[in-house]
């Protein structure tokens, strides 16, 4: 069966501090990736996606940036955390070649930056 | 790529009653219509999905309708209980390659 982990669970970071959040599926080849954002708990603002190793695509400017260095991999990244990058961040995975199906969810990672 | 709307974005009802909520889409080739459960500190979770050559689905005390003619599905919840209590999204499946997310509705089940 397929599984999604992502980690640390909760971060607390200083302002301009690196950020790396790590997100691996397990049980399944060649999956679309997401990294979501979720402020005030409720809508999810999608930040990147990838539908291959090596291939990201971004949807909003930002203080971020995203890699997908092996295949069932993806990772967020930050050279200098800002305040406003606090939030909840999700990492979701689904079949390859269509948005018509199930979207799976990690357990998010709570960042707060101080 | 699709624009989705949701509504209503909170939802206050009393144990025992019905909930439902509506989610308006715009891709016409979208041909899957799931709704998502999010509870506190949680990730979402599926908890029913259509697709477009059905009308309506159930499962136990949750169902699913479509109006394809109209672009909008809803999720009905009958008989609410408190853990029922959470936020919903629901995320049209149409052409564009990535996954698009109504704004949620947070649901109150008052005891």
């Amino acid at each position: 069966s397929q599984t999604i982990h992502q980690w640390p669970a909760t971060l607390v970071q200083p302002v301009g501090s690196p950020l790396s959040l790590e997100c691996t599926v397990e049980g399944t080849s060649n999956p679309n990736l997401y990294w979501y954002r979720q402020a005030a708990g409720r809508g999810l603002q999608l930040l990147f996606y990838s539908v291959g190793i090596g291939q990201i695509s971004s949807e909003v400017p930002q203080n971020l940036s995203a890699s997908r260095p092996q295949d069932r991999q993806f990772i967020l990244s930050s050279k200098k955390l800002l305040l406003s990058d606090s939030g909840f961040y999700l990492c979701a995975w689904s079949v390859s070649g269509t948005v018509n199906t199930e979207a799976f969810f990690g357990q998010g990672t709570r960042l707060t930056v101080v | 790529g699709e624009n989705v709307e949701q509504h209503p974005s909170t939802l206050s009802v009393q144990e025992g009653d019905s909930a439902v909520i509506k989610c308006t889409y715009s891709d016409s080739a979208s041909n899957y219509f799931p709704w998502y459960k999010q509870e506190l500190g949680k990730g979402p979770q599926l908890i029913i999905d259509i697709r477009s050559n059905v009308g309506e689905k159930k499962d136990q005390r949750i169902a699913v309708t479509l109006n394809k003619t109209a672009k909008h599905f809803s999720l009905h919840i009958t008989e609410t209980q408190p853990e029922d209590s959470a936020v919903y999204f629901c995320a049209p499946g149409g052409s564009a390659r990535q996954l698009t997310f109504g704004s949620g509705t947070q649901l109150t089940v008052l005891p």
